[in-house]
């Protein structure tokens, strides 16, 4: 089962968005809508954001957003923030022998 | 609040096997699956395999010959065992909870283990 395809960085001004894509396939992000997103920060474990392509654990800003379209998950942030610069990483649910595959990192840069 | 403590030996040799656990405090292991994740610079996120409470397990076909994830539920906590390793199992490695009300996602992470596989 191989990695879903990220950008491997993307950046913005504060105040401005900027999306992630997450590209699969049909028997990944395609086929389920168990897409969800990480943020990793340095030295940090991973802390989900988005769970079941587009929502949001509680205590998430909402200017975190997620959406899906075929092969292709996005994650938006919306109004971004200093503290928003880490990583990034999408996972998908592919069925029974690969269970989870995740994304390559982003790296998002507040410029 | 339901939290993950990980322990094990971080420096190891090619061909030794490798023995994490994780402990789980203000909660149960039932009704769950429970999650091994590593992380490495060349591989990225990888999901290792998982367990419930009564020792239903799942593993990542690329690894299932070396790896096996058991559960203690008296002590309430589970295992990793990673055989016959080599220098590109270094990695860190995580504990990690799957919430099925949440899609799947893993919504609560152990600190991470860092782990060296050298001779």
């Amino acid at each position: 089962q191989s990695a879903l395809t990220q950008p491997r960085s993307v950046s913005g001004s504060p105040g401005q968005s900027v999306t992630i894509s997450c590209t699969g396939t049909s028997s990944d992000v395609g086929g389920y809508n168990y897409v969800s997103w990480y943020q990793q920060h340095p030295g940090k474990a991973p802390k989900v954001i988005i769970y079941a392509v587009s929502k949001r654990p509680p205590g998430v800003p909402d200017r975190f957003s997620g959406s899906k379209s075929g092969n292709t998950a996005s994650l938006t942030i919306s109004g971004l923030q200093a503290e928003d610069e880490a990583d990034y990483y999408c996972c998908s649910y592919a069925g029974s022998y690969s269970s989870f595959v995740f994304g390559t990192e982003t790296k998002v840069t507040v410029l | 609040q339901v939290q993950l403590q990980q322990w094990g030996a971080g420096l190891l040799k090619p061909s030794e096997t490798l023995s994490l656990t994780c402990g789980v405090s203000g909660g149960s292991l039932s009704i769950y699956y429970w999650i091994w994740i590593r992380q490495s610079p060349v591989k990225g996120l990888e999901w290792i395999g998982e367990i419930n409470h009564s020792g239903s397990t799942d593993y990542n076909a690329s690894l299932k010959s070396r790896v096996t994830i058991s559960v203690d539920t008296s002590k309430n906590q589970f295992s990793l065992n990673l055989s016959s390793l080599t220098a590109a199992d270094t990695a860190v490695y995580y504990c990690a909870r799957r919430l099925s009300l949440w899609g799947e996602a893993f919504d609560i992470w152990g600190q991470g283990t860092v782990v060296t596989v050298s001779s």
